[in-house]
């Protein structure tokens, strides 16, 4: 079965911070897809990334970075120099191949910028 | 990029009517379409996945009599909460997946608010 675990409920911290987000998956299928999406609170959920399960290079957008790492099941977002309009709740998500790509999202991260 | 549409954006409705919610995929067609339910500071539990002119299939503890789902074309689902009740409000959203054979990344709409007074 797959499932998403994100440890973090909410996260506080000042503007300008760096802040890293951890989301730890657990897949019995060699093929599999890792996201994030943001959620403002108008709750529409905004897509910041996809990685193939083959691809473990790190990516950078900006001041979004992700860190993907199999050996520990885990792919990692951090946001470099923090700002307000950061606040939202980020959710981390798997989509099996062999699931018809339903996607399952973790619980989320909360994250507060504080001006 | 692709956009996927949801109307109504926003419902209110008395207790035990029926409320039905439609998902488009605007330039795209979609084999297959996921609904999700959200209730406040939680995440997106999957309801279920229908493909298009099949029946839709359900998550465990899902009621299959009380959400309807009908994926008529490839473009549209539609998602009917039947004799809604208070416990029913909730954030519905849909997504969908292309057709386009090995083109995994789905699209998801921007989501319809349900209050069941």
């Amino acid at each position: 079965a797959q499932k998403v675990t994100q440890a973090q409920t909410e996260i506080s911290v000042v503007e300008k911070e760096d802040v890293t987000l951890d989301c730890v998956y657990e897949t019995r299928d060699t093929t599999y897809y890792l996201f994030w999406y943001k959620q403002p609170p108008s709750g529409e959920l905004v897509f910041l990334i996809r990685r193939n399960s083959f691809d473990e290079q790190n990516e950078i957008s900006g001041r979004y970075s992700w860190n993907f790492q199999k050996s520990t099941s885990s792919f990692n977002f951090t946001i470099t120099a923090s700002q307000v309009v950061d606040s939202a709740v980020y959710f981390c998500a798997l989509s099996e191949r062999t699931s018809y790509d339903k996607v399952i999202f973790g619980p989320g991260t909360s994250l507060s910028v504080i001006p | 990029g692709a956009v996927v549409s949801q109307h109504p954006s926003r419902v209110i409705c008395k207790s035990g009517t029926s409320v039905k919610i439609e998902c488009r995929s605007l330039d795209f067609q979609a084999t297959t379409m996921f609904w999700y339910r959200q209730f406040p500071k939680q995440s997106l539990m999957l309801m279920a996945t229908s493909n298009e002119g099949s029946k839709a299939t359900y998550e465990q503890g899902v009621e299959k009599d009380k959400f309807l789902i009908n994926h008529a074309s490839l473009t549209l689902s539609t998602l009917t909460v039947t004799s809604a009740h208070p416990e029913d409000s909730s954030f519905y959203i849909c997504s969908a997946r292309p057709r386009v054979l090995y083109q995994e990344t789905q699209y998801f709409g921007p989501g319809t608010r349900l209050l069941v007074l």
